[in-house]
């Protein structure tokens, strides 16, 4: 069974700073995928970003990056220039490759972000 | 791309009562969905998989004949609570599984608040 551990719950940064999220995950597959989904307090689910395993190169999305640690299973997400939209909570998760129908998101317990005026 | 959408967004019932709540992928097929619960500031709990033509696999622990799922098409899943209780108030999240080659991705819906009185 995988699991996924945000060991942080709660965060706060200065608007325009850069902010990281933490997050581990334990698994013996080795063809998977990593998300980060950001909620905000209308509780709508977002897709921030997606990593395929067996890319080396950290996926990108505007302001939003993940360092993968691929061997230290660490999958972190990097805000920079932090906007006060960017309040939410940020859940990683993790999903087998090639799982068929049954393909399961296991989520870690998410972090609270607040970004200060 | 990749919009689900979920109906009704708010319900508010009597003790008894059945309700549903639909799921529907707007711009892409979806083979399969999934079912959510989210007590407030907590992670996701998947509740069922939902597979187009077939019936839905439950998670250990929920009551398959209180929560009816039906896939009834490509892009329509639908929960039926049935006999609903206070303890069964939470808010009820779909998401909806695309699976293109290469983005192996659950897109999630708005979300449900269901109230039973």
């Amino acid at each position: 069974a995988q699991t996924v551990t945000q060991s942080q719950p709660e965060m706060s940064v200065q608007e325009a700073e850069t902010v990281t999220l933490s997050c581990t995950y334990d698994t013996s597959e080795n063809n998977y995928y990593l998300f980060w989904y950001k909620q905000p307090p209308s509780r709508q689910m977002i897709l921030v970003i997606r990593q395929e395993a067996y890319k080396q190169q950290n996926a990108t999305e505007n302001r939003f990056s993940v360092n993968f640690q691929k061997a230290a299973k660490s999958f972190s997400l990097k805000i920079s220039d932090s906007q006060l939209g960017d309040t939410a909570m940020y859940f990683c998760a993790f999903m087998k490759k090639h799982a068929g129908a049954n393909s399961k998101l296991t989520f870690g317990k998410g972090i609270t972000l607040s970004v200060r005026p | 791309g990749a919009v689900v959408s979920q109906h009704p967004s708010w319900v508010i019932c009597k003790s008894g009562t059945s309700v549903k709540i639909e799921c529907r992928s707007l711009d892409f097929q979806a083979t399969t969905m999934f079912w959510y619960r989210q007590f407030p500031k907590q992670s996701l709990m998947l509740m069922a998989t939902s597979n187009e033509g077939s019936k839905a696999t439950y998670e250990q622990g929920v009551e398959k004949d209180k929560f009816l799922i039906n896939h009834a098409s490509l892009t329509l899943s639908t929960l039926t609570v049935t006999s609903a209780h206070p303890e069964d108030s939470s808010f009820y999240i779909c998401s909806a599984r695309r699976g293109l080659a290469g983005e192996d991705t659950q897109y999630f819906g708005p979300g449900t608040r269901l109230t039973v009185l």
